[in-house]
């Protein structure tokens, strides 16, 4: 809900312009990642997953990219719109089941 | 597609209380995970299960005990409820994760708050 965004860094962008979000994850042996988005008051929706064999992957609006040598992952969303607007954290993956969730980036769109 | 389905979505206890959160998916999904979430941090493991009658502690156990008697249900159970138990608690599901080309990412319901005074 809203309390859960308090602290959480927030990214304003203009209706129409692209997101970047960004995200640094810790453990070299993640396998997999994924961006979910969280909108006030829901769970955590998924968005779009990538491969460590992968840098790049596209959806339908959305890319992930990932970078294994800095550890980094971004998510870009293109012709941002009001209903992007939410909390938006990766999640690194290794073994079977072991998650590693970031805190978030808020995404504020701006009429 | 209901998915995955927690009830209550809204509790207050008092300290010392115990309840019992629910959590249902139909998705015929193997593993299932109970996390916290609480302002300025990232979802944390509390208990999760490979299978029907199987569980295991996560990153933050303590406090909280759970039962995966049927393979749609995760219980998560407060025994004697504290304040530092005040959160946002989300149940979660999925498949079990492979190495290969098949991506399976949890699936999340909509969380309890649950706040203990």
């Amino acid at each position: 809900g809203e309390s859960v965004g308090l602290h959480l860094p927030t990214l304003s962008v203009q209706e129409g312009d692209n997101s970047i979000i960004n995200c640094a994850y810790s453990n070299s042996a993640s396998d997999y990642f994924i961006w979910y988005k969280q909108e006030s008051g829901k769970g955590p929706q998924f968005i779009i997953d990538i491969r460590s064999n992968m840098d790049k992957r596209q959806g339908q609006r959305v890319t992930v990219l990932l970078n294994k040598t800095v550890k980094h992952l971004s998510l870009q969303i293109a012709a941002t719109q009001p209903g992007d607007s939410a909390v938006y954290f990766c999640a690194e993956i290794s073994g079977t089941y072991k998650y590693i969730f970031g805190t978030g980036t808020r995404l504020k769109v701006l009429a | 597609n209901a998915g995955v389905t927690q009830t209550p979505k809204f509790r207050v206890l008092k300290t010392g209380q115990s309840m019992t959160l629910l959590c249902a998916q139909d998705m015929n999904h193997e593993y299932m995970y109970w996390y916290r979430q609480d302002p300025g941090m990232g979802l944390r493991l509390i208990h999760y299960s490979v299978g029907e009658g199987t569980t295991a502690k996560g990153e933050v156990p303590d406090g909280y005990n759970v039962s995966r008697l049927k393979k749609q249900n995760f219980l998560l159970g407060l025994e004697s409820a504290a304040p530092s138990q005040t959160s946002v608690y989300f149940c979660a599901s999925s498949y079990p994760l492979t190495t290969g080309a098949i991506n399976q990412p949890q699936h999340f319901g909509d969380g309890t708050r649950l706040s203990i005074l």
